[in-house]
């Protein structure tokens, strides 16, 4: 089975970098995606690690270590609309197990 | 129809009815999800279907049970529903590939007295 760990919560202000860890235990492991959701709304791709390193994509960036079991997301130049819950996700046998989830507010 | 749609927005139910959610995707993605969502667990596998014809159980599948008799369509029944069941469920679908990106449906917010 997968389990994948985050934070619950992250706060930051406007225009600052959040970065949010995700660490996993897996009996087989392919890589690590990360979802966006905004409250009320359905959970949207924004990447995927198969690779070791850092995968940049506008304004987010994430990152894998396969030695470490460990990712992260890296939210720069946040703005009020970055506010959303963020799940890390490890794909297997055709599945996706998702982290609990990390609530990021943005304050102004 | 465009991406995934979900049927019904929401829905109060009787405890002991039985309720079918409806999802529909035009990507003629192989496969398709259904997950439901509490707070602070995250989103949970319940089934999952490969291709059409084919299902299989994911992380909470007691209660539930799913068809895919075509491509395009993977409802979920809930047989006889139960408080537990009260919470929010999202379709997905995707290619099938490893790591490939899964698209969600808005989901149905069911309740359950």
């Amino acid at each position: 089975g997968q389990s994948l760990e985050q934070p619950s919560e992250v706060t930051a202000v406007e225009g600052a970098i959040v970065q949010i860890n995700c660490t996993y235990q897996t009996s087989g492991f392919y890589g690590l995606s990360w979802y966006q959701q905004h409250d009320g709304g359905a959970p949207t791709f924004l990447s995927y690690n198969a690779l070791d390193g850092l995968e940049e994509t506008g304004r987010f960036s994430s990152f894998l270590s396969r030695s470490d079991s460990y990712g992260y997301l890296l939210l720069q130049e946040l703005q009020m609309k970055d506010s959303a819950s963020y799940f890390c996700a490890a794909p297997g046998d055709y599945k996706l197990s998702f982290g609990a989830g990390t609530t990021v507010t943005v304050r102004a | 129809i465009a991406g995934i749609t979900q049927a019904p927005t929401s829905q109060i139910l009787a405890a002991g009815r039985r309720m079918t959610l409806r999802c529909t995707q035009d990507m003629r993605h192989n496969a398709m999800y259904w997950y439901r969502q509490d707070l602070g667990l995250g989103l949970r596998l319940i089934h999952y279907s490969n291709t059409a014809g084919t299902t299989g159980k994911g992380e909470v599948p007691d209660g539930y049970s799913v068809s895919r008799a075509n491509t395009d369509d993977f409802p979920l029944t809930l047989a006889s529903a139960v408080p537990s069941q009260t919470s929010v469920y999202f379709c997905a679908s995707s290619d099938g590939g490893l790591g490939g990106e899964q698209f969600f449906g808005p989901g149905t917010r069911l309740t359950v007295l």
